[in-house]
């Protein structure tokens, strides 16, 4: 088991670019989340996913877009990207719906976005 | 609406030392607690829950951590710190009912533990 990969690791965007992360989990959970970290601030989140097909928003959802066409994926997109998005983004999976195990959250190793 | 703090950005401890590293919650409702260690450049690892019954909770790697309603506290705790133990902990919290079946979590903002040898 692979657990919850993030694709890529780091990424360097110009001011206005657009971009996509992935997050795929490989544990058949049917909760996604993307949060993101900045120094002093912990983790905020920013969108979740309760099944395929279905997002809403979080804390901090303002400039990002989310997709969940798939249960083992959940897609992170900025559309314009802005120097305030320069963070470390991590996804989230859980709720196992066959074990019954409901809370426990499982992270990727992260994304280190930079926009210049 | 749920919270949780934790008061210290950094403890400083020395290896054998026992080590606590606090975290307080507020919900509105019965509290399901949470505890992730974040080592440098990696995601974040469980360490251990408290969801229900016994008020000492124990889990990976030595931890453990006591869960105190009347304080609403939650206080992670080690018995002797190693230096590998040095990274940075987060407290989260759910209330029982957090809507929307989404189970969120919210999470404190983090102490940066330093095990000195």
């Amino acid at each position: 088991n692979a657990g919850v990969t993030q694709t890529p690791k780091f990424r360097v965007l110009k001011t206005g670019q657009s971009m996509t992360l992935l997050c795929a989990q490989d544990m058949n959970h049917e909760y996604m989340y993307w949060y993101r970290q900045d120094p002093g601030m912990g983790l905020r989140l920013i969108h979740y996913s309760v099944g395929e097909g279905t997002t809403a928003k979080g804390e901090v959802p303002d400039g990002y877009n989310v997709s969940r066409l798939k249960k083992q994926n959940f897609l992170l997109g900025l559309e314009s990207a802005a120097p305030s998005q320069t963070s470390v983004y991590f996804c989230a999976s859980s709720y196992d719906h066959r074990t019954g195990e409901t809370d426990t959250q499982y992270f990727g190793p992260g994304t280190r976005l930079t926009v210049l | 609406a749920q919270s949780v703090a934790q008061p210290e950005d950094q403890v400083n401890v020395a290896e054998g030392n026992p080590l606590t590293v606090k975290c307080t919650y507020s919900v509105s409702g019965n509290p399901y607690l949470f505890w992730y260690v974040q080592y440098p450049n990696r995601g974040l690892q469980f360490l251990l829950k408290y969801i229900t019954g016994d008020n000492l909770v124990k889990g990976s790697y030595g931890f453990e951590a006591e869960f105190n309603k009347s304080q609403t506290s939650f206080h992670l705790k080690k018995p002797s710190a190693l230096v590998s133990d040095s990274a940075l902990y987060f407290c989260a919290v759910r209330d029982w009912y957090s809507g929307a079946g989404s189970y969120q979590l919210t999470f404190g903002k983090g102490t940066k533990l330093s095990v000195i040898p």
